[in-house]
């Protein structure tokens, strides 16, 4: 489809695993961004990309947070020995524009729900 | 420390009447605000936006009002319609930085 697609929808990982969480963004767009969302919380910053350079990533919890966009286009969030903390919704969207322009919408995935137990 | 507020975790409307979310943000240099509607197991899907420089934007049955001075936004639905029924969320970003910044969402349920 043309939309942002994650994968996988789910993911039960033991706890100290680690676990790889795929974002198809819309073709061409410049900007990608990896959120969590918590139970009952909103959307919570992780990560973003301005193609494939990572130009923020403030919001990433520990250093057991890693994410990638190598060729501007596809993008890996991985998390390492996983915690119960980390069970949440991990949601990627793309933007047409950079964020240099304080414009223009977030395109969301349906996002990758991760259980960790 | 949450920048964008939604104090009402849901709010229950008859199908026909007038929808009203609201959102408080704290951060002055707030200029661009959007809402989102998500439904369970998809993620969510832009509604409307407004920038700083407007205190109004309409789009069919959705109208967001801005009042920069109090920090407050509100997203109005007329007619409200039970496909209404979803979790709104608010968004707001500042000119500087990368992170748009949600709200924790109100669950509207139109009430056939």
């Amino acid at each position: 489809g043309a939309g942002v697609s994650q994968s996988p929808r789910y993911k039960v990982a033991k706890r100290g695993q680690d676990v790889a969480l795929r974002c198809d963004p819309i073709s061409g767009h410049v900007s990608l961004f990896w959120y969590q969302q918590a139970l009952g919380q909103g959307p919570e910053f992780l990560t973003y990309f301005q193609n494939e350079a990572q130009l923020d990533k403030s919001g990433l919890p520990s250093d057991r947070f890693f994410a990638e966009r190598p060729e501007g286009s596809v993008s890996t969030l991985k998390i390492q020995r996983t915690q119960q903390e980390d069970s949440a919704v991990y949601l990627c969207a793309s933007s047409p524009v950079g964020r240099t322009l304080n414009t223009g919408e977030l395109f969301f995935g349906e996002g990758s729900r991760l259980t960790v137990l | 420390d949450q920048q964008v507020k939604q104090n009402s975790p849901s709010l229950s409307v008859q199908e026909g009447r007038i929808s009203i979310l609201n959102c408080d943000y704290t951060n002055s240099m707030f200029d661009y605000f959007l809402w989102y509607k998500k439904y369970p197991a998809e993620g969510p899907t832009f509604l409307i936006s407004i920038s700083s420089i407007k205190d109004k934007n309409e789009d069919g049955r959705f109208t967001v009002f801005l009042n920069k001075s109090a920090k407050h936004l509100s997203l109005h639905i007329v007619p409200s319609q039970p496909g209404d029924s979803a979790v709104y969320f608010c968004a707001a970003s500042a000119p500087t930085g990368n992170q748009f910044y949600f709200g924790t969402g109100t669950s509207l349920t139109v009430i056939p």
